[in-house]
């Protein structure tokens, strides 16, 4: 099993709402990582899970909260988003960190908030 | 800070034609990686080098460590292959740093 799964594949939420994003891997990886990707630009990092502890966060709004309830699972935790908040967000592994092994990424949830 | 950057942004090609993109970036790395992204989101990894040249399928990709640049090669192009592809550097104690990407169209 080579495969990152996200689910939902689309959300949209209000302003108000609290949502989550979930993905998840069963090839062992040690490294998660969440990115946010706007139209026609490169995808921008977001967090990175080492060995299930946050290691990177890049000053990211408190309204993106990650978790990682454990090696295989990642989540994204949503609350009181932004009209530019909509993006597609990526989630991706790789068997260590700091881009040293192949990254396997998921399909991505397009979130729009209205 | 490493920047990695691409060339063309955008290529347009008939069904057929050999295809190169290029990447360089500034900063020593450990590993170079090569992206496929189709419309639909998801991305693809191709390619992961650290040196020389790597051959799957139609695609081939090299690198040169000394002059800091990767190419990515598609032989016989088809329209399936219309995608964005992305360049990231990784290692050496950074994380992926990705390219702006080049957008490929192929036509029939």
């Amino acid at each position: 099993d080579t495969e990152v799964t996200q689910t939902p594949k689309h959300l949209v939420m209000g302003m108000t709402n609290k949502k989550s994003l979930k993905c998840e891997q069963h090839m062992g990886h040690r490294a998660m990582y969440w990115y946010k990707q706007k139209a026609k630009k490169p995808p921008e990092l977001m967090f990175v899970y080492s060995y299930e502890k946050l290691s990177i966060n890049e000053s990211v709004p408190s309204r993106f909260s990650p978790e990682c309830p454990n090696s295989s699972l990642l989540n994204l935790h949503l609350h009181a988003l932004q009209p530019e908040d909509s993006a597609l967000y990526l989630c991706a592994s790789s068997q260590e960190g700091q881009g040293e092994t192949e990254a396997f990424f998921g399909q991505g949830t397009r979130l729009t908030v209205v | 800070k490493n920047e990695v950057e691409q060339s063309p942004q955008n290529l347009t090609a008939q069904e057929g034609e050999f295809i190169t993109i290029n990447c360089s970036y500034s900063v020593g790395i450990s590993a170079l990686h090569w992206l496929q992204q189709h419309p639909g989101g998801g991305i693809v990894s191709l390619f992961m080098l650290s040196s020389g040249k790597k051959k799957h399928g139609r695609l081939i990709a090299t690198i040169n460590i000394q002059e800091k640049h990767s190419s990515l090669h598609i032989t016989a192009s088809h329209p399936r292959d219309s995608a964005v592809y992305i360049c990231a550097a990784g290692g050496n104690g950074q994380n992926f740093v990705f390219g702006p990407g080049t957008r490929l169209s192929v036509l029939p």
